[in-house]
């Protein structure tokens, strides 16, 4: 198994511009997260999903922030229009409910930079 | 609502030395910690949980509900533990973990 896999590992924008991160994640886990990492916050919860239903999106930071997970296996982070601080790493993270103690796999993460 | 606080952002010290890593939170309940690690170019893993009471890599944790503290230790400090770690908590049988804000650790040869 590739693991969590996310898509691109780099994005280099404009301000203004969409920005679309997906993600794959492992097979069989039925949650998925998505987290922001910066230097100031550390590591941010966005939004999470069980069996492809949101669950809790309180962390989504701005109407600008929308996420969807269309099936099992994919899921999609959506920042329109972006803006210079949204530059971070975010990270796709998956498990499932019969693991040992919610251990959270991550996938590589996608560093988005926002000129 | 559930909070994970780590004091330090950066830990330096010497090879062979002892690491602590301190991790306080605070939630009403009975929760589960984690400690997660990240190596340059490597992804986030988990290191280790405090309900599996282990060892990992030489890293020990206990939880103190008293402290409300679950620090990281390690008796003598590596080169190759020198990482980006994380304390987590999650309310038990939930799926929500919540971090804390990370301590970057620097093993001087």
């Amino acid at each position: 198994d590739a693991g969590v896999i996310q898509s691109p590992r780099h994005e280099v924008t404009e301000m203004g511009q969409e920005v679309t991160l997906r993600c794959k994640p492992i097979s069989g886990h039925d949650y998925l997260f998505w987290y922001r990492q910066t230097m100031m916050r550390g590591l941010e919860l966005l939004i999470y999903f069980n069996n492809n239903v949101p669950i809790d999106d309180s962390g989504m930071p701005e109407d600008r922030f929308s996420a969807k997970m269309p099936n099992a296996s994919f899921s999609t982070l959506k920042i329109q229009p972006s803006e210079p601080r949204d530059s971070a790493v975010y990270f796709c993270a998956s498990s499932f409910a019969g693991g040992h103690g919610n251990e959270q796999f991550f996938g590589p993460g996608t560093r988005l930079t926002v000129l | 609502a559930q909070r994970v606080t780590q004091p330090e952002k950066l830990l330096s010290v010497f090879k062979g030395a002892p690491v602590e890593l301190k991790c306080n939170y605070s939630y009403s309940g009975s929760p589960e910690l984690f400690w997660y690690v990240q190596y340059s170019r490597q992804r986030l893993q988990l290191l280790l949980r405090h309900i599996s009471r282990e060892s990992i890599k030489g890293f020990t944790a206990d939880l103190n509900k008293g402290e409300t503290s679950f620090h990281l230790k390690k008796p003598f400090a590596q080169e190759e533990d020198s990482a980006m770690y994380y304390c987590a908590l999650t309310p038990g049988g939930y799926q929500k973990v919540t971090f804390g804000t990370g301590t970057k650790l620097q093993v001087i040869p």
